[in-house]
């Protein structure tokens, strides 16, 4: 299995306040990306990272900030948390054959906003 | 909007039957890619097909591309209670249509019951 951690797994916020979610891997890919899934949505991209510092938006990335400072991390923030983004948010790592190759996906973080 | 759409939506199948997936999609690709998620968990990647290959064999599972039709079929073999799962098709439009960045359909849901 592709080295790909999430923090934290669960998190209940409330509407207003800030949340970062966390994605570690062990595996050097290049391309990392964050997804949201949704009952009758399937998953959709939210940000992905093409390099250290080099990230870009995707289909629905209003209300979402991404950073990755380093090759191993890449951070998901909600700047200020609502009820519809409560959501389970995955994030996954693609390898050497570049973005559009098979993707690897981490565990998931469940994130309820009241 | 979503690429692919997968149907049927929800499948259920004795042990031991064939079961069957389908995908469409909208536009021209460069591979389309089937992936497997338990409830709960990430999704795994299956199989990637590329658009200039009409059929693809992995185990039990059997993938067959028709880009005249946009279209794409999944097929399980012999089919197990623990191929339980849904089952997402996603394509990689390439770097003019979607910067190589996956869109995945909603998925099937496949129950095989023991």
């Amino acid at each position: 299995d592709a080295g790909i951690t999430q923090s934290p797994r669960h998190k209940v916020t409330e509407t207003g306040t800030p949340v970062t979610l966390r994605c570690h891997q062990t595996e050097n890919h290049r391309y990392m990306y964050w997804y949201r899934q949704d009952p009758g949505h399937g998953l959709r991209l939210i940000h992905y990272s093409y390099g250290v510092k080099d990230t870009d938006k995707g289909e629905v990335s209003d209300g979402y900030s991404v950073s990755r400072s380093k090759t191993e991390d890449f951070l998901l923030t909600l700047e200020s948390a609502t009820s519809s983004q409560t959501s389970v948010y995955f994030c996954a790592i693609s390898g050497i054959q570049g973005a559009g190759g098979e993707q690897y996906f981490g565990p998931g973080t469940r994130l309820t906003v009241t | 909007s979503q690429q692919g759409e997968e149907d049927p939506q929800a499948l259920s199948i004795q042990e031991g039957e064939n079961a069957t997936m389908n995908c469409s999609y909208k536009t021209s690709i460069n591979n389309l890619q089937w992936y497997r998620q338990n409830s709960g968990r990430g999704l795994v990647h299956l199989i990637l097909i590329r658009s200039n290959e009409r059929e693809k064999h992995s185990g039990r599972l059997r993938v067959t591309l028709d880009t005249s039709k946009k279209s794409s079929s999944l097929l399980i073999t012999a089919s197990r209670a623990a191929d339980t799962a849904s089952y997402f098709c996603a394509t990689d439009g390439g770097w003019e249509t979607s910067g190589s960045r996956l869109t995945f359909g909603e998925g099937t849901q496949l129950t095989v019951n023991p």
